[in-house]
């Protein structure tokens, strides 16, 4: 299977610490996104790479959230000084946009993080 | 600022009947609307799109309609099949070049055998 794969899939941490998750998304797709997802709410986008070039970043995302993709390949995204607030689901997402076409965005699992 | 809106948290529907599900917009820019399925424990997965240019879009057992007048679409599942089961949620990208998705609060849908 060559969808996208996010590690780890679960994370508990206690409030202050630091937490990294890691994204490999579908080999060919040029394009890597980061959302959150919290309870009852759809994803909402954080970030996203052209290749290893940072495009966009929300304003979701605080200081304390950095995100990489240094080679263009793997992602990382890395929560500084975690809140309780910041337990969430976080999704990645890639896609290799056609031109007239929709953009299917390929999702991995989620790494469901809970800060206590 | 919601601009993608599922007004249905959840939706229940007898095996074999149809599956309504509807989703409103406020910004006109969009150009097209993906619908993605997701099961618990897992990442959305794409489903059906359609075009601004198109009022209907189908594939299978699912069609997708388009009213811009309205900013309403919805998306029709015949029959629906208990493994059709699952958080439904509309999405758009937010204009033309710039990719990033924006999400309804989604619907969960069930199929009642």
């Amino acid at each position: 299977d060559t969808g996208v794969s996010q590690d780890p899939r679960h994370k508990i941490t206690k409030r202050g610490q630091n937490v990294t998750f890691r994204c490999d998304p579908i080999s060919e797709h040029n394009r890597l996104y980061w959302y959150r997802q919290t309870l009852g709410q759809g994803p909402e986008f954080l970030t996203y790479f052209q290749n290893e070039a940072q495009l966009e970043k929300s304003r979701l995302l605080s200081d304390r959230f950095s995100a990489e993709r240094p080679k263009g390949s793997f992602s990382t995204l890395e929560i500084q000084r975690t809140e309780q607030g910041d337990s969430a689901m976080y999704l990645c997402a890639s896609s290799l946009p056609l031109a007239g076409a929709a953009n299917e965005q390929f999702f991995g699992p989620g790494t469901r993080l809970t800060v206590l | 600022d919601q601009q993608v809106k599922q007004n249905s948290p959840s939706l229940s529907v007898q095996e074999g009947r149809i599956s309504i599900l509807n989703c409103d917009y406020t910004n006109s820019m969009f150009d097209y609307f993906l619908w993605y399925k997701k099961y618990p424990a897992e990442g959305p997965t794409f489903l059906i799109s359609i075009s601004s240019i198109k009022d209907k879009n189908e594939d299978g057992r699912f069609t997708v309609f388009l009213n811009k007048s309205a900013k309403h679409l919805s998306l029709h599942i015949v029959p629906s099949q208990p493994g059709d089961s699952a958080v439904y949620f509309c999405a758009a990208p937010q204009d033309f070049g710039n990719e990033k998705l924006t999400f309804g609060t989604g619907t969960r849908l069930t199929i009642i055998p």
